[in-house]
């Protein structure tokens, strides 16, 4: 049973929508990462917490909003997505920034019409 | 060139037979190596860290050769149950970042 846990695990949306994605870890862990996973091609981080802080927003578009309230905690708010922004959103934490184990949540599948 | 760039595959490979996968890494500045594994529509789950001396657990076995930056995945002894996309994955300290490979398809058949 995996310590990170997402939600929803499907999502489908349209452009002119508003939603938001969910994590939580039960790991204790200080660090709080989000990826995205499109078709075909590798995994790219999109933002990293520690500590609460973020550290690393990698050059994500502003329709995708990143927000942690504790360390347990990410939510990833979506508004005015594209079609080209359907993919497979990934959480995942690790013990602290410096901890290059990484624990993924299962995902949440999301298609934007 | 691609930071972490692995084959695609799928590689096709009957029960019991061997397989090696290959990933090549272009920062020489990289210092840990790390295989994940991921199933079909489920998350990726690290497999095992790869060390400079190679590791080995169980039926699988990881090697680094940094003068030529790449890092191997052996699998013996093939299961059905191997079948995943195997994720190469290279952590540079100095920038503090992970960066994944596109991964291997493995499918195993009876």
């Amino acid at each position: 049973e995996t310590g990170v846990t997402q939600t929803p695990r499907h999502l489908v949306m349209g452009m002119t929508n508003k939603k938001s994605l969910k994590c939580e870890q039960h790991l204790g862990h200080n660090a709080m990462y989000w990826y995205k996973q499109s078709a075909k091609k590798p995994l790219e981080l999109m933002f990293v917490y520690n500590f609460k802080e973020q550290t690393e927003n990698n050059s994500v578009p502003s329709r995708f909003s990143p927000e942690c309230p504790n360390s347990s905690h990410l939510f990833l708010h979506l508004h005015t997505l594209q079609p080209e922004d359907s993919a497979l959103y990934l959480c995942a934490s690790s013990q602290d920034r410096r901890n290059e184990k990484l624990f993924f949540g299962s995902g949440t599948q999301l298609s934007v019409l | 060139r691609k930071e972490v760039e692995q084959d695609p595959g799928p590689f096709n490979v009957p029960e019991g037979a061997t397989v090696a996968f290959n990933c090549t890494y272009s920062n020489s500045a990289s210092q840990s190596f790390f295989w994940y594994r991921q199933d079909c529509r489920k998350e990726p789950k690290l497999l095992m860290s790869v060390y400079s001396s190679g590791n080995e657990d169980g039926r699988f076995t990881a090697q680094l050769n940094r003068a030529s930056q790449y890092i191997s995945l052996l699998i013996r002894d093939s299961k059905l149950s191997d079948s995943a996309t195997y994720l190469c994955v290279v952590h540079n300290n100095a920038g503090n970042m992970l960066t994944f490979g596109g991964g291997t398809r493995l499918m195993v058949k009876p």
